[in-house]
């Protein structure tokens, strides 16, 4: 089976730096996504890492461990606008069956 | 880039009926398709992956003969929920893979459809 965890809630301060964390179980582990999701809207694609290390992309960065289960998304220089759900989701392949399965997501709020 | 569309974007209907949800793929192929459930304030709930030409594989837990799936093309997935009732009251989400982009680790998300069952 899967198990994802990360923190429910999380809030943070504008232009501040705020870092998700999130640990994972999993059969068929390959490859942890973070997405961004504003309330009512379909997730957006933030993240992909499959490989350990740091994964930088403009103010957002991801970091895989895997080894340790653990995976973090980095936000620097935070906007009002950033204020989201964010999913850490793993793609599973056991069984043959390739699909992507989220954890329960965290919500960040940004405060002026 | 890969658009996935969704339609109807919400909907309303009387409990008892039965409600279809559409899934495209715009400018790619898909042979696989996803059904996603979201309760509010809750994560998505993968509800069973649809693939092109053959039957639905169901996540555990999920009703096949009441979320019947059909992805009669490379472009279309649908879900039809049977005999609505309020607790099925829902966002819907699905995502689609790009068949032609080789090994790709990307889903494409739809805009989702909100289903009220009064």
């Amino acid at each position: 089976g899967q198990n994802i965890d990360q923190p429910t809630e999380m809030t943070a301060t504008e232009g501040a730096i705020v870092q998700i964390n999130c640990t994972y179980q999993t059969s068929g582990f390959n490859g942890l996504f973070w997405y961004q999701q504003h309330a009512g809207e379909a997730p957006t694609f933030l993240s992909y890492n499959v490989l350990d290390g740091l994964e930088e992309k403009g103010r957002f960065s991801s970091f895989l461990s895997r080894s340790k289960g653990y995976s973090y998304l980095l936000l620097k220089e935070l906007q009002m606008k950033d204020s989201a759900s964010y999913l850490c989701a793993v793609r599973d392949n056991m069984n043959r069956d390739d699909k992507i399965i989220f954890g329960k997501g965290t919500r960040l709020h940004i405060l002026p | 880039g890969a658009v996935v569309s969704q339609h109807p974007s919400w909907v309303i209907c009387k409990s008892g009926t039965s409600v279809k949800i559409e899934c495209r793929s715009l400018d790619f192929q898909a042979t696989t398709m996803f059904w996603y459930r979201q309760f509010p304030k809750q994560s998505l709930m993968l509800m069973a992956t649809s693939n092109e030409g053959s039957k639905a594989t169901y996540e555990q837990g999920v009703e096949k003969d009441k979320f019947l799936i059909n992805h009669a093309s490379l472009t279309l997935s649908t879900l039809t929920v049977t005999s609505a009732h309020p607790e099925d009251s829902s966002f819907y989400i699905c995502s689609a893979r790009d068949l032609l982009a080789g090994v790709t680790y990307e889903q494409y998300f739809g805009p989702g459809t909100r289903l009220t069952v009064t």
